[in-house]
């Protein structure tokens, strides 16, 4: 176990409408970040938030944003959802801003599937 | 670009035997390298990281190596187990700022009785 908890841990959303998926840091890890893994492919970075600023973002669009909390929780909110935005959503935590040699610990993920 | 390049694609071996996975890397400037193990539907859990420096680098049965010069690493998984039926992810980092991290799509391994 990696101490990073995620929720849900499944969801069915249709398009157009709204998710909110929730993260769980290890305590005292003030870095999360955000990832979108399609079946059969590698995690993408969505983005990275320090100490509730974000410091770093992917290829993805405005509709992803999100929010990191004091208390070492996160979410990941996608609007407008699309069909192609169905994949496991992960969380991973690390406990420095750039972290170049720190883990990343990552949690079970969400998956999120958009008919 | 900055790329992450695994092969094979996917693996079946026999329960006890030995394995290696590859990784070509064209990231640049290069920070450290980690592999990963992905059981399905599940995140991803680290099994090693190297840096420029370190050529190799063992987690029990597991033993991984990098070549900077060439951009390669492999992932030596030795005594094969059913447990180890998994996805093994590469991933690499390069140097600067935030975390900037690209991953390889994995090797499907699959290890059968």
């Amino acid at each position: 176990e990696t101490g990073v908890t995620q929720s849900p841990t499944h969801l069915i959303k249709t398009r157009g409408q709204q998710v909110t998926l929730r993260c769980s840091s290890q305590s005292g890890h003030n870095t999360v970040s955000w990832y979108q893994q399609a079946l059969g492919q590698g995690p993408q970075f969505i983005f990275q938030y320090y100490r509730e600023e974000e410091n770093g973002r992917g290829n993805f669009p405005p509709r992803f944003s999100g929010l990191q909390f004091p208390n070492y929780s996160s979410e990941l909110n996608v609007n407008a959802l699309e069909l192609d935005d169905s994949a496991l959503y992960l969380c991973a935590s690390s406990p420095a801003a750039s972290g170049e040699y720190n883990e990343q610990f990552f949690g079970p993920g969400t998956r999120l599937t958009v008919l | 670009k900055n790329q992450v390049e695994q092969s094979p694609q996917s693996l079946i071996i026999l329960e006890g035997k030995n394995c290696t996975l590859q990784c070509n890397y064209t990231v640049s400037p290069f920070s450290n390298l980690r592999w990963y193990k992905q059981d399905t539907g599940r995140g991803p859990v680290s099994l090693t990281i190297m840096t420029f420096s370190e050529n190799t680098k063992s987690n029990g049965r597991y033993t991984a190596t990098l070549d900077a010069d060439t951009k390669q690493s492999s992932l030596h998984i030795t005594a094969s187990q059913l447990s180890d039926s998994a996805s093994y992810i590469c991933v690499v980092s390069r140097s600067g700022g935030y975390q900037k991290v690209t991953f390889g799509i994995g090797t499907k391994l699959q290890v059968i009785p």
